[in-house]
């Protein structure tokens, strides 16, 4: 079974470019993470879809980033302008529903480092 | 504000040792608990999940629970130099969902 596939997985860019990532989660998982890694720190959520629904976008920074999850399936995460703050990597992650268990189970992909100089 | 806390460390334990990773969090309605393990460049992957209070075995792994005093821990024996990673506690409340908080991670370093 493919896992959670993310492009670019490296992206250098100067400040006030735009830059987007792609995520493509694992077959039959309807819920979708984007979580942001500062270096040294754990991941911190931006958004979670539930299906083609953001159900949680409360630490998402409005002004500069915004997501689409078309058809439920993959998603695309997209900052305008970047700043240099916004260096970090940045995980998808899917996890499935076992009816109304959430077993905790999130499958991360490999992530997408972005460096903005 | 809801929280995770860990020690960042690093935490250097000889080959062999048992390592003890601890995690505290601030939200009472929290409810499901996680460790996940981050290699160097890795992405994480979840090693245990706990949900009441007591201890859970998984192999050399054991996970301890204890809500009245809102604390995690994750428990290694027998550290291998391949368990030198860095450990992220997560965890779940009633109210969010599907949403993990995670805090900030362990670092432990295992020498042989």
């Amino acid at each position: 079974e493919a896992g959670v596939v993310q492009s670019p997985r490296y992206k250098i860019i100067e400040k006030k470019q735009p830059v987007a990532f792609w995520c493509n989660p694992i077959s039959g998982h309807n819920t979708l993470y984007w979580y942001r890694q500062n270096l040294g720190q754990g991941p911190e959520l931006l958004i979670r879809y539930e299906n083609e629904e953001a159900v949680d976008d409360s630490q998402l920074p409005k002004d500069r980033f915004s997501a689409e999850r078309l058809k439920g399936v993959d998603s695309t995460l997209k900052i305008q302008p970047a700043e240099l703050g916004d260096s970090a990597v940045y995980l998808c992650a899917s996890s499935p529903r076992q009816g109304a268990v959430f077993t905790g189970e999130l499958f991360f992909g490999e992530g997408s480092r972005l460096t903005v100089l | 504000q809801k929280e995770v806390e860990q020690n960042s460390g690093p935490l250097s334990v000889p080959e062999g040792a048992i390592a003890s990773l601890n995690c505290t969090y601030s939200d009472r309605g929290s409810q499901s608990f996680f460790w996940y393990r981050q290699y160097s460049g890795k992405s994480p992957e979840l090693i245990m999940s706990i949900y009441s209070n007591g201890d859970k075995e998984d192999g050399r792994f054991t996970a301890q629970l204890n809500k009245a005093s809102q604390y995690v821990s994750l428990l290694i024996r027998d550290s291998q130099p391949s368990d030198s990673a860095t450990y992220l506690c997560a965890v779940n409340e009633r109210q969010a969902g599907t949403a993990l908080i995670f805090g900030k991670g362990t670092t432990l370093s295992v020498s042989s």
